[in-house]
C-alpha cells in the first residue's frame, strides 16, 4: 500500500564520499520533490522533476544532483558530502501543480556523514 | 529569511479540551495554506488547508482559521485524541506555484 517509498531509510556516509538516496512511487504522478530538512528546520525544498524536466531551487548547492530515469523513480546524488549535509531527506510526489494537488511524502531517509 | 513560522515547538493538551496550533507568515503573496501531520518515522501527510479567499475551512474536528491582516493562522482541534499526538507542520504557497514552504513544526502532545 506504500505510495511512496525511500531507500534506504538510513545511510551512513564518509566525509566526501559520494551517496545515492532513492525514491519510488506508485501513483504514476507527474512531479517528485525533493525536501531536506535538518535537525528542528523546516523541510526546505532542494529542486523537484515535472515529468522529465528538471527544476532547481535557486539556494540548492551544486553538490547536490538528482536524476528521474523514469515516471516511477527518483535519485538524489551528494557528490561531495559534507558534515552539514547530515538531516532527513524527503522525497515527495504530487500529480500536478496546483492548489488543488497534494503533496504525497514518503518516510524520508535519515542520513549520517562520518 | 523564515517566511513561515511556528514560533511554538510543543504543545501538550489534555484529550477532550481543544488543541490550538499557531502559524504567522511573511510573505504577503502566499495565498494558500496548508496544514500537514507527521507521525515519528512517516512522512508528513496532508490534513487540511485554506486558501486566502476564506477565512475558515472546517474537517471534522479540525478547522483551520485565517487572518490575513495579522498574517496569522491556527488550527484548532476539538476535541483532542491521543491519536493526534504528532508534529503539525504549517505551510503556504503563492498562486498555482508548485513551491510550498514549510514552517519548523510544532509537536502536539495528548495526554490520555
Amino acid at each position: 500500500d506504500a505510495m511512496v517509498i525511500q531507500n534506504p531509510r538510513y545511510q551512513v556516509t564518509q566525509f566526501g564520499k559520494p551517496v545515492t538516496l532513492s525514491c519510488s512511487q506508485t501513483l504514476n504522478h507527474n512531479v517528485m520533490y525533493w525536501y531536506q530538512q535538518k535537525s528542528s528546520q523546516a523541510p526546505k525544498l532542494l529542486f523537484h522533476y515535472y515529468d522529465k524536466d528538471f527544476n532547481n531551487e535557486a539556494d540548492t548547492p551544486d553538490n547536490f544532483q538528482s536524476r528521474r530515469p523514469n515516471t516511477s523513480f527518483c535519485f538524489l546524488d551528494i557528490r561531495s558530502p559534507g558534515l552539514g549535509d547530515a538531516a532527513m531527506y524527503l522525497c515527495a510526489t504530487s500529480r500536478d501543480y496546483g492548489h488543488q494537488e497534494t503533496q504525497y511524502f514518503g518516510p524520508g531517509t535519515r542520513l549520517l556523514v562520518l | 529569511d523564515q517566511q513561515v513560522k511556528q514560533n511554538s515547538p510543543s504543545l501538550s493538551v489534555q484529550e477532550g479540551r481543544i488543541s490550538i496550533l499557531n502559524c504567522d507568515y511573511t510573505n504577503s503573496m502566499f495565498d494558500y495554506f496548508l496544514w500537514y501531520k507527521k507521525y515519528p518515522a512517516e512522512g508528513p501527510t496532508f490534513l487540511i488547508s485554506i486558501s486566502s479567499i476564506k477565512d475558515k475551512n472546517e474537517d471534522g474536528r479540525f478547522t483551520v482559521f485565517l487572518n490575513k491582516s495579522a498574517k496569522h493562522l491556527s488550527l484548532h482541534i476539538v476535541p483532542s485524541q491521543p491519536g493526534d499526538s504528532a508534529v503539525y507542520f504549517c505551510a503556504a504557497s503563492v498562486g498555482s506555484n508548485y513551491k510550498l514552504t514549510f514552517g519548523k513544526g510544532t509537536l502536539l502532545t495528548v495526554n490520555p
